[in-house]
């Protein structure tokens, strides 16, 4: 079965700090992975995502997400936020069918 | 590039009265179409997903339905609205040459009172 964790409901940093958040996913076959931002009263907006290749991949806003297929990990990472990145984040997985597994969200939120 | 429209953005119902979002699509054709619904504080739950006109894809059984009338129109309906269904539905696409990545549009928030 395909699963999803993030391990962090909240994470509160101040601004300019770097951040990372944390995404687990559980599945026995190969896997596409997505991070999504969410801001308040909005629709999901992709971030970034792997297919594969590369395990480092570059996304917007500056953020960036390494896939780590020995420890089932799809963190997702930025040098230094800014108030503006204050939202939920959501990690996803989709083995190749219809059916994309969410992670229950990350809510960031930034400090001045 | 494609742009996903939801209507209406927020919508407040009694328990028991009938309910119709509407989720169309701009700038694509044949895409797959998803319903979520998102409760307060939680991740998001697929309802149905569709492949095509008249194709829908239940995944969890509810007092909700979906309809695809045309190619670009994706419908979530129920003759009797619960508590239970208050939520933050969102309609996603998938594009025919970009498998698995799903895009949203801004939503519908649903009190049902």
């Amino acid at each position: 079965a395909q699963s999803v964790t993030q391990l962090d409901s909240q994470v509160p940093v101040f601004e300019e700090a770097p951040v990372e958040l944390r995404c687990n996913y559980s599945s026995s076959v190969s896997v596409y992975l997505f991070w999504y931002v969410q801001y308040p009263n909005q629709g999901l907006q992709l971030l970034l995502k792997y297919l594969s290749g590369s395990t480092l991949v570059k996304g917007i806003n500056g953020f960036e997400a390494e896939f780590n297929k020995s420890q089932t990990s799809f963190h997702l990472r930025k040098p230094s936020v800014h108030i503006s990145d204050t939202a939920e984040y959501f990690c996803a997985g989709n083995t190749g069918g219809f059916k994309t597994i969410f992670g229950a969200g990350t809510r960031l939120f930034v400090k001045a | 590039s494609q742009t996903i429209h939801q209507w209406p953005a927020t919508l407040v119902q009694p328990v028991g009265s009938p309910l119709s979002l509407e989720c169309t699509v701009e700038g694509t054709s044949n895409p797959n179409l998803y319903w979520y619904r998102q409760a307060a504080g939680r991740g998001l739950q697929l309802l149905f997903y569709s492949v095509g006109i008249g194709q829908i894809s239940s995944e969890v059984p509810q007092n909700l339905s979906a309809s695809r009338p045309q190619d670009r129109q994706f419908i979530l309906s129920s003759k009797k609205l619960l508590l239970s269904d208050s939520g933050f539905y969102l309609c996603a696409l998938e594009l025919a040459g970009e498998p698995d990545t799903q895009y949203f549009g801004p939503g519908t928030r649903l009190t049902v009172l």
